[in-house]
C-alpha cells in the first residue's frame, strides 16, 4: 500500500532559523513526489516535482530533495510568511497529512 | 494565478437535502479531481477525471457521484447529505503530470 509520512507534524522556529521537514514514502514506482504549500483555508499550492534520488529544486528559500526512500524540503533563513502547512505527496495522489510550519518574527 | 474556481466557498445544509458542489478551470486543463479533508488530516482522492465523459472513483470511497460533460467544469454531487459528509471539498486541474495540480479555494460543507 502507498504510504507517504511526514514529520515533525508541527515545527516552530524563530525568523532566521533555519531546518529541515521530512517526507518518507513507500510508493511502488514511484514517478514523481511533490511538494505543495497549504495557507489556512485555502486550497494547496504546488511547489515541486522531484523524479530522481539526488534531484533538488529550489525557490527562494525553500529547497526540496529527493533520496531513495525519503524527500526533504529545506527552510533556509526562514520568514513569518513561510508559515503554512507543507504537504508532499506521491505520483498516485497519495498526500501526507503535511507539517504545520510556524515562524515567528 | 491559477483560475480554478468552486462555489458556494461555505455551505451549511441539513441532512437528507440534495447538494450540487461546482467546480471551474479555465485554464483547459483535460485533468481534474476532487479531494476531501478534513481539519488537520491528509487529503484523500474521491474522485478524477481524465477528460470529457471520463470519471473515475477515487481512493477514498465517497457516495458522491461527479460528471464531466464539459473540460472546464466538474461537478460534485451528494443526493443526499449526511453529517458524515461535513468536510472540505478541494477541486484541483492538471495539465500534464497528476501531480502538479493548481487548487480551487475549496468549499466548506457542514451537514446539520
Amino acid at each position: 500500500e502507498d504510504q507517504v509520512t511526514q514529520s515533525p507534524e508541527a515545527l516552530r522556529l524563530q525568523e532566521g532559523e533555519s531546518s529541515s521537514l521530512n517526507c518518507s514514502y513507500t510508493v511502488s514506482g514511484l514517478r514523481g513526489l511533490f511538494w505543495y504549500r497549504q495557507d489556512p483555508g485555502k486550497g494547496p499550492e504546488f511547489l515541486f516535482t522531484l523524479y530522481s534520488a539526488g534531484e533538488e529544486k529550489e525557490k527562494e528559500r525553500l529547497k526540496a530533495t529527493l533520496t531513495k526512500k525519503e524527500s526533504f524540503l529545506h527552510i533556509t533563513a526562514p520568514k513569518p510568511e513561510d508559515s503554512a502547512t507543507y504537504l508532499c505527496a506521491g505520483q498516485k495522489l497519495v498526500f501526507g497529512k503535511g507539517t504545520k510550519l510556524t515562524v515567528n518574527p | 494565478e491559477a483560475d480554478i474556481y468552486q462555489t458556494p466557498r461555505y455551505l451549511v445544509i441539513g441532512t437528507g437535502k440534495k447538494i450540487t458542489l461546482e467546480c471551474s478551470q479555465t485554464m483547459g486543463h483535460d485533468k481534474m479531481y476532487w479531494y476531501q479533508q478534513d481539519p488537520g488530516m491528509e487529503l484523500h482522492l474521491i474522485h478524477y477525471s481524465y477528460g470529457v465523459n471520463s470519471t473515475e472513483k477515487g481512493d477514498l470511497s465517497s457516495e458522491s457521484t461527479v460528471s464531466r460533460i464539459r473540460t472546464e467544469h466538474f461537478p460534485l454531487t451528494l443526493e443526499s447529505a449526511r453529517p458524515s459528509h461535513t468536510s472540505q471539498y478541494l477541486c484541483a486541474s492538471s495539465e500534464l503530470r497528476d501531480g502538479e495540480q493548481f487548487f480551487g479555494p475549496g468549499t466548506r460543507l457542514t451537514v446539520l
